[in-house]
């Protein structure tokens, strides 16, 4: 079973609009959690990293949230641009190793 | 600094050939990574080098050589290709940050085994 398990697999976004995407791990001991950008036919982009004691962190139009006890990330993106457009990918690390989510696709529409 | 690069971008063989995917970084990082994506299946681990002279198995090895050939540079040799090893294949690099090592993903090589 995946240890990190994102939802939802894929969405479709109006410009403008914001949306939320979610990431489940079981991975434990618990280190930090990730969030890559990765545009299509390019390489991860790191975007965020959230440690145990923090409980949201913002990148630009990018805001992640860590719930440690529950075991659940959220990246959020508010007023969503083209650009927006690519596979965001959670990644935790725990006991030395990273546990790789499959990603969410998203697509923004004009 | 180009960060991590790969080459070759694109490569197509034939079941059983070989080749090798070349990746080198300018970032002074101790640690480099080899993976590869396949669609629905996100990254998984290869090998990787946590510093120069030493290598080791990831998750998914099996079909694959690799040599850390200085700091610099990580290969990724393919001895016998299958179609199974039809995938894109990104080379990666970390360093610590403020809170902890970050990865840099080099543009990824895209191969196919007919």
């Amino acid at each position: 079973k995946n240890q990190v398990e994102q939802s939802p697999q894929s969405l479709i976004i109006l410009e403008g609009k914001n949306c939320t995407l979610q990431c489940n791990y079981t991975v434990s001991p618990f280190s930090n959690l990730r969030w890559y950008k990765q545009d299509t036919g390019r390489g991860p982009v790191s975007l965020t990293i959230m440690t145990f004691s923090e409980n949201t962190k913002s990148n630009g139009r990018y805001t992640a949230t860590l719930d440690a006890d529950t075991k659940q990330s959220s990246l959020h993106i508010t007023a969503s641009q083209l650009s927006d457009s690519a596979s965001y990918i959670c990644v935790v690390r725990g006991n030395n190793r990273l546990a790789f989510g499959k990603g969410n696709q998203v697509v923004v529409i004009p | 600094n180009a960060g991590v690069t790969q080459t070759p971008k694109f490569q197509v063989l034939k079941t059983g050939q070989s080749m090798t995917l070349q990746c080198a970084q300018d970032m002074n990082h101790n640690s480099m990574y080899w993976y590869r994506q396949d669609p629905g299946m996100g990254l998984r681990l290869i090998y990787y080098s946590a510093s120069e002279g030493t290598t080791d198995k990831g998750e998914v090895p099996n079909g694959y050589n690799v040599s850390r050939l200085n700091k610099r540079e990580f290969s990724l040799r393919l001895e016998s290709a299958a179609p199974s090893q039809t995938s894109v294949y990104f080379c990666a690099s970390s360093g610590r940050d403020r809170v902890a090592d970050t990865q840099y993903f080099g543009p990824g090589t895209r191969l196919t085994v007919l």
